[in-house]
């Protein structure tokens, strides 16, 4: 079955770049998302890539796939406070299902 | 920008009883699906439904049901409550029919069960 994968926390300071990353292991999935979610709220879509592409560029945020290795990477660039969050990343596989990973809390320090 | 809709927000049952969690897409989404995230954990695929019909099916167990209206609202019934069954149940609706994979979620419906 599919499996995602994340380290579980990440400490940056405010200003500093931030790399979250992710490994997944179905072959098959065709869309790669990365979710944010604040404490006792919902989950808040960042961005995806297609599993044909190898990055993606939204204002702070840049998504890096390394198909062959099934890694998938955030990077945000001068973190801020106001990011400190559970990032999970998911694989979307050919049902349309989204697999999650267990998340990974980014605290950023000022 | 309208957003998807859940209600209630919070929601308190007791053991053996029967809930149910209504969730209203992003107009213009003909799918739906619905997630379970229990406390410390990450999300897990229940049930989908696609233009009305069932879609794929997760983890959902048996006492668990879901349907999508004609209206592509969507109620997920759960009954025998169990308290295991507390957790935050997501909704989230996409348009999949234009070809557009992006899943955007609810706020979440907060379970508790006692």
């Amino acid at each position: 079955g599919e499996d995602v994968e994340q380290s579980l926390f990440l400490s940056v300071r405010e200003g500093d770049s931030s790399v979250i990353n992710c490994t997944y292991t179905d072959s098959s999935s065709t869309y790669l998302y990365w979710y944010k979610q604040e404490p006792g709220a919902g989950l808040q879509l960042l961005t995806y890539i297609f599993s044909n592409m190898d990055m993606k560029q939204d204002q702070r945020l840049t998504v890096l796939l390394n198909k062959k290795d099934k890694h998938l990477s955030l990077r945000i660039a001068d973190t801020q406070t106001g990011d400190s969050a559970i990032y999970f990343c998911a694989e979307m596989d050919a049902g349309n299902m989204l697999t999650f990973g267990g998340g990974t809390r980014l605290m950023v320090k000022p | 920008a309208a957003g998807v809709i859940q209600s209630p927000r919070h929601l308190i049952k007791e053991k053996r009883e029967t809930a149910t969690l209504k969730c209203y897409p992003i107009p213009r989404h003909d799918t739906v699906y619905w997630y379970q995230q229990g406390p410390g954990q990450d999300p897990q695929f229940l049930i989908s439904f696609y233009e009305k019909m069932q879609s794929d099916k997760g983890s959902i167990p048996d006492r668990f049901s879901a349907q999508q209206f004609s209206d592509y609202h969507s109620e997920l019934n759960m009954s025998s409550l169990e308290l295991g069954d507390s957790a935050l149940y997501f909704c989230a609706s996409s348009p999949r029919g234009q070809g557009d994979y992006e899943q955007y979620f609810g706020p979440g419906t907060r379970l508790t069960v006692t």
